[in-house]
């Protein structure tokens, strides 16, 4: 079936440096790619959203850019914040088998030092 | 405003002892599924639902069950809770676009459940 595997963390960073946090999937569709960040006491919510092979998606300085040859979708930023601080998980979703089409990876925990 | 409403946030319970935690969202959605966040394990899929009176199981259905009586709500409804449901557990929605491809699921906050 699908999968998702990212970096477990935790991850911890000083303010401004540079993130990656690696992303990589199995799927026997083709799948839209989704970034979700899950800050302290909250759910889950959308952080950015690739649905095509090329694809980068983007959103409050995060990217991630959906790569066919490789099956990842690496997220990046060039300078965190510490408000970036948060549990990431990658995860997709085939449309070839819509309702158990979203599957998560297991999260990564991002922390940033003042 | 577009939201999913658990509710309650925080239950601790007792095993055997049957609960419900209720899931409802305000956009209309076709799609609804119930999640399981463990540590190490990321989230797990529990059940779904594509529409109202249609309901199919996750990845870890054991112990669980679900209706779909109306649109709006999907309850989670555990029959006899065991320690090993302690988890933290997340509903979410979605719309259905069909050929157009997948949208992004909206979660709710979450409900903390400890069954001692």
């Amino acid at each position: 079936g699908d999968s998702v595997t990212q970096m477990e963390g935790p991850v911890t960073l000083s303010e401004e440096a540079f993130l990656t946090i690696n992303c990589t999937y199995t799927a026997t569709g083709y799948p839209s790619l989704f970034w979700y960040v899950q800050y302290p006491g909250e759910g889950l919510q959308l952080l950015l959203k690739a649905t095509k092979a090329d694809d980068k998606g983007s959103n409050k300085g995060f990217e991630a850019t959906y790569r066919k040859e490789t099956t990842s979708f690496h997220l990046e930023k060039g300078s965190v914040q510490v408000s970036d601080s948060a549990v990431y998980f990658c995860a997709l979703s085939d449309e070839e088998f819509w309702g158990q089409n979203f599957v998560f990876g297991p999260g990564t925990r991002l922390s940033v030092l003042p | 405003e577009a939201q999913v409403t658990q509710n309650p946030r925080y239950l601790i319970t007792v095993t055997g002892k049957k609960l419900t935690v209720t899931c409802s969202q305000n956009m209309n959605h076709e799609y609804m599924s119930w999640y399981r966040q463990d540590p190490g394990l990321g989230l797990r899929q529990i059940y779904y639902s594509m529409n109202v009176e249609v309901t199919d199981k996750g990845d870890v259905p054991e112990g669980y069950k679900v209706s779909r009586k109306e649109k709006r709500n999907f309850p989670l409804i555990l029959e006899s809770p065991s320690p090993n449901q302690t988890s933290l557990y997340f509903c979410a929605s979605s719309r259905w676009t069909g050929v157009e491809g997948s949208e992004k699921l909206f979660f709710g906050s979450g409900t903390q459940l400890s069954v001692l």
